[in-house]
């Protein structure tokens, strides 16, 4: 089975600087891969993909992240954020299209003006 | 509205009462999902049902029971076997295009027990 590692707990960052989130994944022939944000006491909602191709994928607010295999990572990045950034972010991965998805634990992002 | 709609939103129950968390889909999706969220731990698969009268234990599946008798209906019952049942529960379908499985998962809004 498959399993997530997100390095940071928690990310402290200033508004309009650069925020980079990690996350590594335990190796399989082909993976599904996604982030995914949560703002306080809602469900997740999605922010990219990658299930194949190009290997850098761009989401929704701004966000992208890149797959990189030889490192099994899937970092998240955004050039410059917002105060309405802060929210958990959880990385995940799945070996098919059935939706069964390991998690990371999640990473905190708080943006401070 | 198109989406997942869960509650209660906030439940509060005694130890050893069984307790039933509601979640109904309007998307057309065929699989649907219970994940548990607990602080500092990421979401567990707790239950999944790929089809309706089908469905399959995840990796916490303990202390829990599901039905799937319709298409846009996934109930979750948390028992009084559940040694630790306070989180965070979600719900999510499996999202389709043209027909095909995306592997994205869209999720409700949650429901909140706390054991008292």
């Amino acid at each position: 089975a498959q399993s997530v590692t997100q390095l940071d707990s928690q990310v402290p960052v200033f508004e309009e600087a650069p925020v980079e989130l990690r996350c590594n994944y335990s190796s399989s022939v082909s993976v599904y891969l996604f982030w995914y944000v949560q703002y306080p006491n809602q469900g997740l909602q999605l922010l990219l993909k990658y299930l194949s191709g190009s290997t850098l994928v761009k989401g929704i607010n701004g966000f992208e992240a890149e797959f990189n295999k030889s490192q099994t990572s899937f970092h998240l990045r955004k050039p410059s954020v917002h105060i309405s950034d802060t929210a958990e972010y959880f990385c995940a991965v799945s070996d098919d299209s059935w939706g069964k998805l390991q998690f990371g634990a999640g990473t905190q992002v708080v943006v401070t003006p | 509205d198109g989406g997942i709609t869960q509650s209660p939103k906030y439940l509060f129950r005694k130890e050893g009462q069984n307790v039933t968390l509601s979640c109904e889909q309007n998307l057309n999706h065929d699989a649907m999902y219970w994940y548990r969220q607990d602080p500092g731990q990421g979401l567990r698969l707790i239950y999944y049902s790929q089809i309706v009268n089908d469905f399959q234990k995840g990796d916490i599946a303990e202390g829990y029971s599901v039905s799937r008798e319709k298409k846009e209906s996934f109930p979750l019952t948390v028992t009084s076997a559940q040694k630790n049942p306070t989180a965070f529960y979600l719900c999510a379908t499996l999202g389709l295009a043209g027909g095909l499985r995306t592997g994205e998962l869209f999720f409700g809004e949650g429901s909140r027990l706390t054991v008292l």
